[in-house]
Protein backbone atom coordinates (compact mmCIF):
# COMPACT_ATOMS: atom_id res chain seq x y z
CA UNK A 1 0.00 0.00 0.00
CA UNK A 2 1.33 3.31 -0.62
CA UNK A 3 2.22 5.66 2.20
CA UNK A 4 3.13 9.66 2.61
CA UNK A 5 5.60 10.87 5.40
CA UNK A 6 6.19 14.57 5.92
CA UNK A 7 8.70 16.13 8.78
CA UNK A 8 9.15 17.20 11.16
CA UNK A 9 5.90 17.77 12.27
CA UNK A 10 6.14 21.32 13.80
CA UNK A 11 9.26 23.74 14.01
CA UNK A 12 9.59 26.58 15.40
CA UNK A 13 12.05 28.96 13.49
CA UNK A 14 13.19 32.91 13.63
CA UNK A 15 12.68 35.19 11.18
CA UNK A 16 15.35 35.50 8.65
CA UNK A 17 16.31 31.93 9.05
CA UNK A 18 15.94 28.96 6.30
CA UNK A 19 13.79 25.83 6.16
CA UNK A 20 13.41 22.58 4.77
CA UNK A 21 10.40 20.19 4.65
CA UNK A 22 10.74 17.04 3.30
CA UNK A 23 8.13 14.51 1.80
CA UNK A 24 8.26 10.88 1.16
CA UNK A 25 6.33 8.52 -0.82
CA UNK A 26 6.58 4.52 -0.51
CA UNK A 27 4.59 1.78 -2.60
CA UNK A 28 3.94 3.87 -5.76
CA UNK A 29 6.18 5.32 -9.07
CA UNK A 30 5.69 8.46 -10.58
CA UNK A 31 3.38 10.06 -8.34
CA UNK A 32 2.18 13.77 -8.56
CA UNK A 33 3.80 15.38 -6.00
CA UNK A 34 2.07 18.60 -3.98
CA UNK A 35 2.79 21.28 -1.81
CA UNK A 36 0.21 23.05 -0.06
CA UNK A 37 -0.62 25.70 2.88
CA UNK A 38 -2.83 26.29 5.20
CA UNK A 39 -3.20 29.29 6.90
CA UNK A 40 -5.74 29.87 9.37
CA UNK A 41 -9.64 30.45 8.14
CA UNK A 42 -8.04 30.52 4.50
CA UNK A 43 -8.43 27.41 3.47
CA UNK A 44 -5.63 25.30 1.56
CA UNK A 45 -3.39 27.06 -0.85
CA UNK A 46 -1.62 24.95 -3.51
CA UNK A 47 2.03 26.26 -3.63
CA UNK A 48 3.73 24.15 -6.07
CA UNK A 49 3.58 21.01 -7.83
CA UNK A 50 5.57 18.14 -9.59
CA UNK A 51 4.62 15.99 -12.18
CA UNK A 52 8.43 14.55 -12.52
CA UNK A 53 12.05 14.51 -11.15
CA UNK A 54 13.23 18.41 -11.33
CA UNK A 55 10.00 19.56 -12.83
CA UNK A 56 7.94 22.06 -10.63
CA UNK A 57 5.36 24.18 -10.93
CA UNK A 58 4.97 26.94 -8.69
CA UNK A 59 1.31 28.22 -8.33
CA UNK A 60 2.06 31.47 -5.91
CA UNK A 61 4.83 33.94 -6.08
CA UNK A 62 6.55 33.47 -2.86
CA UNK A 63 10.25 33.61 -0.77
CA UNK A 64 9.61 29.85 -1.07
CA UNK A 65 10.79 27.25 -3.49
CA UNK A 66 10.35 23.28 -3.74
CA UNK A 67 12.88 20.76 -5.66
CA UNK A 68 11.80 16.85 -6.59
CA UNK A 69 15.63 15.14 -6.56
CA UNK A 70 14.20 11.72 -6.58
CA UNK A 71 10.59 10.17 -8.05
CA UNK A 72 9.08 10.01 -4.46
CA UNK A 73 10.67 13.08 -2.62
CA UNK A 74 9.21 16.31 -2.40
CA UNK A 75 11.44 19.12 -0.59
CA UNK A 76 9.72 22.44 0.40
CA UNK A 77 12.84 25.39 1.11
CA UNK A 78 13.48 28.68 1.81
CA UNK A 79 16.61 30.49 2.35
CA UNK A 80 14.58 33.40 4.52
CA UNK A 81 11.49 32.88 6.18
CA UNK A 82 8.84 35.53 7.16
CA UNK A 83 6.56 35.71 9.55
CA UNK A 84 3.71 35.42 7.13
CA UNK A 85 5.27 32.13 6.07
CA UNK A 86 3.67 31.00 9.08
CA UNK A 87 1.22 27.91 9.22
CA UNK A 88 0.21 24.30 7.93
CA UNK A 89 2.06 22.69 5.57
CA UNK A 90 0.91 19.95 3.43
CA UNK A 91 2.44 17.14 1.48
CA UNK A 92 0.18 15.30 -0.96
CA UNK A 93 0.45 13.15 -3.99
CA UNK A 94 -1.79 11.91 -6.86
CA UNK A 95 -1.15 8.73 -9.02
CA UNK A 96 -2.48 11.27 -12.05
CA UNK A 97 -3.74 14.45 -12.44
CA UNK A 98 -5.33 16.17 -9.26
CA UNK A 99 -8.44 17.24 -10.93
CA UNK A 100 -9.32 13.41 -12.16
CA UNK A 101 -7.81 11.85 -8.96
CA UNK A 102 -7.92 12.09 -5.29
CA UNK A 103 -5.19 13.66 -3.63
CA UNK A 104 -3.94 11.48 -0.83
CA UNK A 105 -1.75 14.03 2.14
CA UNK A 106 0.69 13.94 4.75
CA UNK A 107 0.32 14.37 8.16
CA UNK A 108 1.62 17.88 7.87
CA UNK A 109 3.97 20.35 9.25
CA UNK A 110 3.41 23.43 11.73
CA UNK A 111 5.64 26.11 10.89
CA UNK A 112 6.00 28.70 13.64
CA UNK A 113 8.16 31.79 12.36
CA UNK A 114 8.74 34.21 14.96
CA UNK B 1 -12.62 31.87 -12.01
CA UNK B 2 -12.52 28.60 -9.55
CA UNK B 3 -14.13 29.27 -6.41
CA UNK B 4 -15.48 27.48 -3.50
CA UNK B 5 -17.84 29.11 -0.85
CA UNK B 6 -18.03 27.44 2.61
CA UNK B 7 -20.65 29.88 4.65
CA UNK B 8 -20.39 27.83 7.66
CA UNK B 9 -17.28 28.42 10.14
CA UNK B 10 -17.89 26.39 12.61
CA UNK B 11 -21.11 24.34 13.59
CA UNK B 12 -22.25 22.25 17.21
CA UNK B 13 -24.71 19.39 17.22
CA UNK B 14 -25.21 17.27 19.97
CA UNK B 15 -24.45 13.96 19.34
CA UNK B 16 -27.09 11.59 17.00
CA UNK B 17 -28.25 14.95 15.24
CA UNK B 18 -28.56 14.95 11.63
CA UNK B 19 -26.01 18.46 10.52
CA UNK B 20 -25.59 19.55 6.68
CA UNK B 21 -22.28 21.22 5.88
CA UNK B 22 -22.94 23.67 2.64
CA UNK B 23 -20.66 24.37 -0.37
CA UNK B 24 -21.14 26.38 -3.05
CA UNK B 25 -18.96 26.78 -6.06
CA UNK B 26 -18.49 28.78 -8.53
CA UNK B 27 -16.73 28.18 -12.08
CA UNK B 28 -17.12 28.47 -15.68
CA UNK B 29 -16.02 25.11 -16.79
CA UNK B 30 -18.91 22.81 -18.25
CA UNK B 31 -16.46 19.93 -17.01
CA UNK B 32 -15.03 19.79 -13.18
CA UNK B 33 -14.71 17.60 -9.84
CA UNK B 34 -15.94 18.13 -6.89
CA UNK B 35 -14.72 16.99 -3.59
CA UNK B 36 -15.15 16.31 -0.05
CA UNK B 37 -12.25 16.10 2.54
CA UNK B 38 -12.38 15.58 6.40
CA UNK B 39 -9.03 16.76 8.54
CA UNK B 40 -9.24 15.58 11.80
CA UNK B 41 -7.62 16.61 14.61
CA UNK B 42 -4.12 14.79 13.78
CA UNK B 43 -4.16 17.35 10.88
CA UNK B 44 -3.90 14.99 7.62
CA UNK B 45 -6.79 15.30 5.15
CA UNK B 46 -9.02 11.97 4.37
CA UNK B 47 -10.59 12.02 1.07
CA UNK B 48 -14.35 11.39 1.61
CA UNK B 49 -15.73 11.90 -1.94
CA UNK B 50 -15.21 12.88 -5.67
CA UNK B 51 -18.17 13.73 -7.70
CA UNK B 52 -18.06 14.36 -11.59
CA UNK B 53 -20.10 17.35 -13.35
CA UNK B 54 -21.89 14.98 -15.64
CA UNK B 55 -23.12 12.93 -12.35
CA UNK B 56 -25.45 14.63 -10.48
CA UNK B 57 -26.96 11.24 -9.18
CA UNK B 58 -26.96 11.71 -4.69
CA UNK B 59 -24.97 9.60 -3.24
CA UNK B 60 -25.13 8.00 0.41
CA UNK B 61 -22.26 6.02 2.23
CA UNK B 62 -23.58 5.02 5.36
CA UNK B 63 -24.09 7.59 7.25
CA UNK B 64 -22.74 10.32 4.85
CA UNK B 65 -24.54 11.15 2.15
CA UNK B 66 -24.22 14.07 -0.83
CA UNK B 67 -26.54 16.09 -2.49
CA UNK B 68 -25.19 18.11 -6.02
CA UNK B 69 -27.13 20.33 -8.17
CA UNK B 70 -25.75 22.16 -10.72
CA UNK B 71 -28.74 23.87 -11.14
CA UNK B 72 -27.79 26.00 -7.71
CA UNK B 73 -24.12 25.46 -7.92
CA UNK B 74 -23.92 23.05 -4.61
CA UNK B 75 -22.35 20.22 -3.24
CA UNK B 76 -24.17 19.78 0.12
CA UNK B 77 -22.55 16.64 2.76
CA UNK B 78 -24.91 15.55 5.38
CA UNK B 79 -24.33 13.30 7.91
CA UNK B 80 -27.09 11.77 10.02
CA UNK B 81 -26.64 10.58 12.65
CA UNK B 82 -23.52 12.48 13.50
CA UNK B 83 -20.98 11.03 16.25
CA UNK B 84 -18.20 12.60 18.38
CA UNK B 85 -15.51 10.76 15.78
CA UNK B 86 -17.63 12.80 13.46
CA UNK B 87 -15.71 16.16 15.23
CA UNK B 88 -13.46 17.62 12.42
CA UNK B 89 -12.91 20.54 9.77
CA UNK B 90 -14.60 19.20 6.50
CA UNK B 91 -13.46 20.95 3.39
CA UNK B 92 -15.41 21.36 -0.05
CA UNK B 93 -13.06 21.64 -3.16
CA UNK B 94 -13.30 21.73 -6.87
CA UNK B 95 -10.78 21.31 -9.84
CA UNK B 96 -10.97 21.42 -13.81
CA UNK B 97 -10.60 18.60 -15.71
CA UNK B 98 -7.25 17.42 -16.22
CA UNK B 99 -5.98 20.43 -14.11
CA UNK B 100 -3.38 19.86 -11.43
CA UNK B 101 -4.83 21.93 -8.38
CA UNK B 102 -7.61 21.40 -6.32
CA UNK B 103 -9.35 25.04 -5.10
CA UNK B 104 -10.35 24.42 -1.57
CA UNK B 105 -13.02 26.24 0.41
CA UNK B 106 -12.32 27.73 3.69
CA UNK B 107 -13.75 24.93 5.68
CA UNK B 108 -16.36 24.48 8.05
CA UNK B 109 -15.46 22.83 11.81
CA UNK B 110 -17.94 20.65 12.92
CA UNK B 111 -18.31 20.02 16.72
CA UNK B 112 -20.36 16.83 17.84
CA UNK B 113 -21.21 17.22 21.60
CA UNK B 114 -21.44 14.02 23.65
Amino acid sequence: SQTIHQWPATLVQPVGSPLSLECTVEGTSNPNLYWYRQAAGRGLQLLFYSVGIGQISSEVPQNLSASRPQDRQFILSSKKLLLSDSGFYLCAWSPGLAGVGELFFGEGSRLTVL
Amino acid sequence: AQKVTQAQTEISVVEKEDVTLDCVYETRDTTYYLFWYKQPPSGELVFLIRRNSFDEQNEISGRYSWNFQKSTSSFNFTITASQVVDSAVYFCALSQTGANNLFFGTGTRLTVIP
